[in-house]
């Protein structure tokens, strides 16, 4: 069964440095997302993508962050300058009709 | 008024027991409705959709009240693997909007 794939699957990074949470969306789908959660708290929505442009954005998602879908197959999310409050798990989902199908994730720890 | 409200649970139940969590929205453009489950420290996986006709999955069964804006679902006979947060998830215009979740702990 084709799925949502996640890389890497922990990140530790220091505050104010760059990362790059890479997902792989299920082939045929298109339409893209990316949400965090923060530790014992809600997954919350950062950003929709479709077309190769940005569909919908939250307030969370602010100019520190990007998404990209540089080739085919790999759809990004870039942190710029990290802070500590970014520390939580990423996930990408990706859609097909109405139901969204959710990668493993990608736990980030900012120190 | 939060956006996607729950039952702040936990819940505790033994195994055979029936539960039943609700979930009510705030945003009248809300499209589509859906259940998922999340494991500890595993992403959300969708359990099912909810129609107003009400739907019915084996022991699972969600229903939706669109005028009060109101969505339940009922586990019959619960197993030590219904063990999860149970998210609730409205579609507003395209973006997916979830409750904070409500705990269940299905004891033997």
């Amino acid at each position: 069964e084709p799925e949502v794939t996640q890389t890497p699957s922990h990140q530790v990074t220091q505050m104010g440095q760059e990362v790059i949470l890479r997902c792989v969306p299920i082939s045929n789908h298109l339409y893209f997302y990316w949400y965090r959660q923060i530790l014992g708290q809600k997954v919350e929505f950062l950003v929709s993508f479709y077309n190769n442009e940005i569909s919908e954005k939250s307030e969370i998602f602010d100019d520190q962050f990007s998404v990209e879908r540089p080739d085919g197959s790999n759809f990004t999310l870039k942190i710029r300058s990290t802070k500590l409050e970014d520390s939580a798990m990423y996930f990408c989902a990706s859609m097909e009709g109405e139901t969204q199908y959710f990668g493993p994730g990608t736990r980030l720890l900012v120190l | 008024r939060k956006e996607v409200e729950q039952d702040p649970g936990p819940f505790n139940v033994p195994e055979g027991a029936t539960v039943a969590f609700n979930c009510t929205y705030s945003n009248s453009a809300s499209q589509s409705f859906f259940w998922y489950r999340q494991d500890c420290r595993k992403e959300p996986k969708l359990l099912m959709s909810v129609y107003s006709s009400g739907n019915e999955d084996g022991r699972f069964t969600a229903q939706l009240n669109r005028a009060s804006q109101y969505i339940s679902l009922l586990i019959r006979d619960s197993k030590l693997s219904d063990s999860a947060t149970y998210l609730c998830v409205v579609n507003v215009q395209g973006d997916m909007r979830f409750g904070a979740g409500t705990r269940l702990t299905v004891k033997p």
